[in-house]
């Protein structure tokens, strides 16, 4: 099956820094990735849209400059979390869409813990 | 635009079966499942197209029917590895890029 890869696990930093998370996919190219965030017991909240060569799309209500994403290749995307504060604490999932026919499934990685202090 | 999902969470013991239900108010165009377990990433189960059921997954199946824009997963003789949460994911007719929205998950539990 198709594997994304998501580093770092798990992250601790001080209010005020900022966090990259990578996001790969290993064994296919995927042209479109998907940044999501969990709160605990909740579900999937899409963050925004990231698709190669060109800007993200963000959903309503995320700041954009808070959360910048590159899509840089056919196999990486990346979300940097700018001047992090308490609040951005969170469970942060990608996702990578790979494309079979007219079906778009969605793989994900494993997920980052961001701990902001 | 948040799809429904019921219930919230069930109780299983090994063998039984159980339902869950996703139903959205925006017409579809394909339906995902995933289970999540706690601390992990969510994992696909399967996908449903127009009028596709499909068998897949341990024994774990699923339906769709387009008209309602609802979907059900079936799991069937339940083993203790099927304890997680259940999410279903929406892709809405038209929209670009596969984006999905997901219903707040059933929670399942399998006892032995």
């Amino acid at each position: 099956g198709a594997v994304v890869s998501q580093h770092p696990s798990r992250v601790i930093c001080k209010s005020g820094t900022s966090v990259k998370i990578e996001c790969r996919s290993l064994d296919f190219q995927a042209t479109t990735m998907f940044w999501y965030r969990q709160f605990p017991k909740q579900s999937l909240m899409l963050m925004a849209t990231s698709n190669e060569g060109s800007k993200a799309t963000y959903e309503q209500g995320v700041e954009k400059d808070k959360f910048l994403i590159n899509h840089a290749s056919l196999t990486l995307s990346t979300l940097t979390v700018t001047s992090a504060h308490p609040e951005d604490s969170s469970f942060y999932i990608c996702s990578a869409r790979e494309a079979r026919g007219a079906k778009n499934i969605q793989y994900f990685g494993a997920g980052t813990r961001l701990s902001v202090l | 635009q948040q799809p429904v999902q019921s219930p919230q969470a069930v109780i299983l013991r090994e063998g039984e079966d159980a339902v869950i239900n996703c139903s959205s108010s925006k017409a579809l165009y394909s339906v995902h499942w995933y289970r999540q377990k706690h601390g992990e990433a969510p994992v696909f189960l399967m996908i449903l197209l127009k009028g596709g059921e499909q068998k897949g997954h341990e024994k774990i199946s699923a339906s769709f029917n387009e008209k309602k824009q609802q979907s059900s997963l079936y799991l069937t003789a339940s083993q203790l590895s099927y304890s997680g949460t259940y999410f279903c994911g929406t892709e809405i007719l038209g929209n670009s890029w596969g984006k999905l929205q997901f219903g707040a998950g059933t929670q399942v539990v399998v006892t032995p």
